[in-house]
């Protein structure tokens, strides 16, 4: 069965300093990896995604992300951190269904809480 | 329009009452998702429509829940006999052919049962 762990579920960083989210995944089929970012008392919003190609892969705000296959990992990270970046973050994975559907898989958020 | 519209942003009704929830999808968006998401949690896969018909409605929590999407389009989520429990932010989502998963959410509706 897939899943997806963010090994943490809360981080606080001080400003200006880099941080990394974690998020491991487990899938015996080929997956597709998202990290969605939700600001308070907001919607969910797309920060980065890895389809194919390069492993590396740049979102919005300085964010990125690697996918690596063979540790079924996708950390982001950010360099530098505002206080605008305090949010939760959440690691997806998609999956096929049947036909040509495909479904997601969420893990439960980590909560970055950025201080002066 | 521009973005998923879901409305009400905020209701507050009382234990046992009938609920709708609204949701406008990006315009030419098929598929069209909807999550439950409770305090300090991920969001909860209630029901996914491609077109007019539920693709997949395996995330409903019991037949008080029911979804809808007669044109396509505009998708009502209605939930009867409301329970205590069924307090969270209801929020929806919308998808094109071809992107892989990635969905565009709307703010949310905050359901708070009293």
């Amino acid at each position: 069965a897939q899943s997806v762990t963010q090994l943490d579920s809360q981080v606080p960083v001080f400003e200006e300093a880099p941080v990394e989210l974690r998020c491991n995944y487990s899938s015996s089929v080929s997956v597709y990896l998202f990290w969605y970012v939700q600001y308070p008392n907001q919607g969910l919003q797309l920060l980065l995604k890895y389809l194919s190609g390069s492993t590396l892969v740049k979102g919005i705000n300085g964010f990125e992300a690697e996918f690596n296959k063979s540790q079924t990992s996708f950390h982001l990270r950010k360099p530098s951190v505002h206080i605008s970046d305090t949010a939760e973050y959440f690691c997806a994975v998609s999956v096929p269904k049947t036909g040509n559907n495909r479904k997601l898989i969420w893990g439960l958020g980590t909560s970055l809480a950025v201080n002066p | 329009g521009a973005g998923v519209s879901q409305t009400p942003s905020n209701k507050v009704t009382e234990k046992g009452k009938y609920v709708e929830l609204r949701c406008d999808p990006i315009s030419g968006h098929t598929a069209l998702y909807w999550y439950r998401q409770s305090l300090g949690q991920g969001p909860e896969f209630l029901i996914y429509f491609q077109g007019t018909g539920a693709a997949d409605d395996s995330g409903l929590p019991n037949d008080r829940f029911f979804a809808v999407r007669p044109e396509g389009s505009v998708s009502t989520l209605k939930i009867q006999r409301t329970e205590r429990g069924d307090s969270a932010v209801y929020l929806c989502a919308s998808s094109s052919p071809g992107t892989a998963g990635e969905l565009f959410f709307g703010e949310g509706s905050r359901l708070t049962v009293l």
